[in-house]
């Protein structure tokens, strides 16, 4: 079974930073776009960014576009979510997250998430 | 950006109901919509991908229908385990964008 298994969330001051990372296992992990998904306390669920299986491709929502980077390592595995110039509005549980193969979206494995409080 | 919405946003249903829920692209995505079910506490779970092609392991009485701006996800007989949220995706344009969710309850 594909695993996915996030780690690094906890509580920051505004403006601060955070690394969150996520191990995946069990299956051809640069076979498969990667994406983040984040679900503040309560709401519903917004897209973050997603990476193509080489890295040549980032993408991002607007509100995080230049405070959050993507990326990769195939060789372990890992996907990275490097997070600066946090605000509140960025509190949220994060969620890595498998694109199906051959797509970008629509992600069909889902790690159980990071949570992510920012806050002074 | 592209708009996801989703209508209604809350409804009350009995186990055995046909359920149908919408959702409204603000432009054309083709077929490039997905369908997920959250339950509270849990990780959202793929039920429609390709807005309507059945994700393994999905039971049948799940199914997605539409193009281009307008997508319905139908459960044809809703089962105690089915009360949860849903949320569509549309994957046609970055940003990609969730709808904001419907909420299935429990008359």
């Amino acid at each position: 079974e594909v695993q996915l298994v996030e780690s690094g969330g906890g509580l920051v001051q505004p403006g601060g930073s955070l690394r969150l990372s996520c191990e995946a296992s069990r299956f051809t992990f640069n076979s498969y776009w990667m994406n983040w998904v984040r679900q503040a306390p309560g709401k519903g669920l917004e897209w973050v960014a997603n990476i193509k299986q080489d890295g040549s491709e980032k993408y991002y929502v607007d509100s995080v576009m230049g405070r959050f980077t993507i990326s990769r390592d195939n060789a372990k595995n890992s996907l990275d979510l490097q997070m600066n110039s946090l605000r509140a509005e960025d509190t949220a549980v994060y969620y890595c997250a498998r694109a199906l193969r051959g797509y970008n979206g629509q992600c069909d494995y889902w790690g159980q998430g990071t949570l992510v409080t920012v806050s002074s | 950006d592209i708009q996801l919405t989703q209508s209604p946003s809350f409804l009350s249903a009995s186990v055995g109901d046909r359920v149908t829920i919408t959702c409204r692209a603000s432009q054309d995505i083709s077929s490039y919509l997905a369908w997920y079910q959250q339950k509270p506490g849990k990780t959202p779970k793929l039920l429609i991908y390709v807005a309507s092609t059945l994700q393994s392991g999905v039971p049948s009485r799940f199914s997605g229908s539409g193009s281009g701006t307008d997508f319905t996800l139908t459960i044809s007989s809703l089962q105690p385990e089915d009360f949860a949220t849903y949320y569509c995706q549309q994957f046609h344009s970055y940003p990609q964008t969730f709808g904001p969710g419907t909420k299935v309850d429990i008359k």
